[in-house]
């Protein structure tokens, strides 16, 4: 059965730390993995990886997949309280059209 | 361009009552998809159509049913609602999967049966 696990559940920092959640996956024909921020709302689209060890990067927020490890981290630095939200990944597969979502990292900044 | 949008935003029912949630996407996407999420379980899939014209099972699609009425809409009807399916709906597009394109998510809609 196709799985995907994030950790830490929640992690609690003060604004300015910075933070790393992890990824893991065990899925049949991997085909991308993608990474969501989800505040009050719908979850919004952060990173989209396909290639083992080339680093994604938008401001503060940077991640990076690891094929062989089958894994991927989301690192956030400088974190400020808006930072605050579930995080949560997604696995896609080559054979049909479904997305296996992890159960999320509840990140909290406190000023 | 209103990307995905859903109704209702909040809904109760009591147990045994149906409804229909609506949603749709003005994005052209070929894809489309209805999660729930539950707190502790993340998104879990309901049903999805890779196209218009097709439907498949997700992971929880006990007690549901969907309809792909057109490129643009995708309904999920539950005939005989039970407690067990108080949660929070989302409804989601994509380009094409098959091509690795990201999902867009609508607003939510939550649900709470009685």
């Amino acid at each position: 059965e196709d799985k995907v696990v994030q950790s830490p559940l929640s992690l609690v920092v003060h604004e300015g730390d910075t933070v790393t959640l992890n990824c893991s996956y065990e899925v049949t024909n991997f085909r991308s993995l993608l990474w969501y921020k989800q505040e009050k709302k719908a979850p919004t689209f952060l990173f989209m990886l396909t290639s083992s060890g080339i680093e994604k990067k938008s401001g503060r927020l940077s991640s990076i997949l690891d094929k062989k490890e089958l894994s991927s981290i989301l690192n956030i630095t400088a974190t400020q309280t808006g930072d605050s939200a579930i995080y949560l990944c997604a696995v896609s597969v080559n054979t049909g059209n479904q997305f296996y979502f992890g159960t999320g990292t509840s990140l909290t900044v406190i000023p | 361009n209103a990307g995905v949008t859903q109704t209702p935003k909040f809904q109760v029912l009591k147990t045994g009552q149906s409804m229909t949630l609506q949603c749709a996407q003005d994005m052209n996407h070929n894809s489309m998809y209805w999660y729930r999420q539950d707190p502790g379980m993340g998104l879990r899939l309901i049903y999805y159509s890779a196209s218009e014209g097709t439907t498949d099972k997700g992971e929880v699609p006990n007690g549901y049913n969907v309809s792909r009425l057109n490129k643009r809409e995708f309904s999920l009807r539950l005939e005989s609602a039970a407690p067990s399916q108080t949660s929070v709906y989302f409804c989601a597009s994509s380009k094409s999967p098959g091509q690795g394109y990201e999902q867009f998510f609508g607003p939510g809609t939550r649900l709470t049966v009685l």
